[in-house]
């Protein structure tokens, strides 16, 4: 299985301000996600990060609020941009494996005040 | 459009008693089936996954779960509850096998002594 970890852990953050998540993965993966899980709700897929071109977005998420990078196929980042309180959740990456299996990282709990 | 519904966003048990989680999807073609777990201010565990082939699959901590394609359904049980397995249970389907995975509500899991 795929070690997946995510910096920060945590964070608190003023409203207008960016954070930059960063995932990091033992190994080379073809398949990078990213997902948001909103206090007490289930989980939502933001995008697919896509290794030298642009990510591809879900309903209801775009590029400028949410700029993702992968640059290789051990590491993407995730922006959250000019944040609102609305955007409190824990942001999660993920990765799927050859054998069709998602691994989940430990995820990035971020307030925003 | 692809759905997953988990029946109950709480469920209480008693220490040894049997565990049963409902999860129901929709999906046009056959899907692959996880569930996952996640414990307080933790990520998330794969505990077990459907592919293809045999459709009761075993999991980890002595979970499984049955794919029913008739009644659309992949419930997880455990024979025994440990209070250990307090937790908060998904249910996800990758329904065009591509990796994009929908979260079903999740059920919180409740274990009592």
């Amino acid at each position: 299985s795929a070690v997946i970890s995510q910096k920060p852990s945590r964070d608190i953050c003023q409203r207008g301000t960016s954070l930059t998540i960063q995932c990091q993965v033992d190994s080379q993966v073809t398949m990078m996600f990213w997902y948001r899980q909103q206090p007490g709700q289930s989980l939502t897929l933001i995008a697919t990060a896509n290794q030298g071109s642009e990510a591809t977005y879900e309903s209801g998420f775009v590029i400028d609020k949410f700029p993702i990078s992968r640059p290789n196929l051990t590491f993407s980042t995730l922006t959250v941009s000019n944040m609102s309180p609305e955007d409190s959740s824990i942001y999660l990456c993920s990765v799927r494996d050859s054998q069709e299996t998602q691994y989940f990282g430990p995820g990035t709990r971020l307030l925003v005040l | 459009a692809q759905s997953v519904t988990q029946l109950g966003s709480h469920v209480s048990v008693s220490e040894g008693a049997l565990v049963l989680l409902r999860c129901n999807y929709s999906s046009s073609v056959p899907p692959y089936l996880f569930w996952y777990v996640q414990y307080p201010n933790q990520g998330l565990q794969l505990l077990l996954k459907y592919t293809t082939g045999a459709t009761l699959v075993k999991g980890i901590n002595g979970f499984e779960a049955e794919f029913k394609k008739s009644e659309t359904s992949f419930h997880l049980t455990k024979p025994s509850a440990h209070m250990s397995d307090a937790a908060e249970y998904f249910c996800a389907v990758d329904c065009n096998q591509g990796g994009k995975l929908i979260f079903g509500q999740g059920t919180e899991l409740s274990v009592k002594p």
